[in-house]
């Protein structure tokens, strides 16, 4: 089993809809969670990044964590042709512990006009 | 704008040579920096933790001697692809973080393609 699990898609939704982007977790020890926006052919663009349980919200953007389930969520709204990309979950333990990130496999995402 | 710089971003070698890649933090000294490879449709693959000053910490399955990384200072690392094969070919993404002293996420440049022929 992978530490970190999440659909590879493809998932394709119209303009303006809400996407929901999931991947569940096994290592209770995470404490980061980070969010990922990947262009082709371009480095992996940090979106999200939040702290043990909770929400987060940035414009279109909102992350949330459930730690007790160990489940985090990105959902993105009025969802536009230019967020078509693959999204990566990411995670770390804390400060005391390893620094590297555990990703998930990447959603890839389009968004039809 | 961009916190790490990665350079080059594309790089066409022939089998046989050696390719030097450069990953820079910015504006801030990072405690640590990652190399990673990535094949087409997939995940970022580990390939090694680098810090400065020492020796990196190289992931299972992955040949030192074929993957030189070079830490001068707490904003550059290097990775030397050494003796490049047409199996070498891929896209190569540093990361850099966090920032001394926080525990601030990690940033990516913005990747090399490296073909071999």
């Amino acid at each position: 089993q992978k530490e970190v699990e999440q659909d590879p898609g493809p998932l394709s939704v119209p303009e303006g809809a809400i996407v929901s982007l999931n991947c569940t977790y096994s290592n209770s020890a995470f404490q980061y969670f980070m969010w990922y926006r990947q262009y082709s052919r371009k480095g992996p663009e940090l979106l999200m990044y939040t702290y043990s349980s909770g929400n987060k919200e940035d414009g279109r953007f909102t992350a949330q964590v459930d730690k007790s389930s160990k489940y985090i969520s990105l959902f993105i709204r009025d969802s536009q042709p230019s967020d078509s990309a693959t999204y990566l979950c990411a995670m770390r333990r804390g400060i005391q512990g390893a620094q590297k990130l555990v990703f998930g496999q990447g959603t890839r995402l389009t968004i039809n006009p | 704008g961009a916190v790490v710089s990665q350079h080059p971003s594309w790089v066409i070698c022939k089998s046989g040579t050696s390719v030097k890649i450069e990953c820079r933090s910015l504006d801030f000294q990072a405690t640590t920096m990652f190399w990673y490879r990535q094949f087409p449709k997939q995940s970022l693959m580990l390939m090694a933790t680098s810090n400065e000053g020492s020796k990196a910490t190289y992931e299972q399955g992955v040949e030192k001697d074929k993957f030189l990384i070079n830490h001068a200072s707490l904003t550059l690392s290097t990775l030397t692809v050494t003796s490049a094969h047409p199996e070498d070919s891929s896209f190569y993404i540093c990361s850099a973080g966090p920032r001394q002293g926080t525990n601030s996420p990690l940033h990516f440049g913005n990747g090399t393609r490296l073909t071999v022929t």
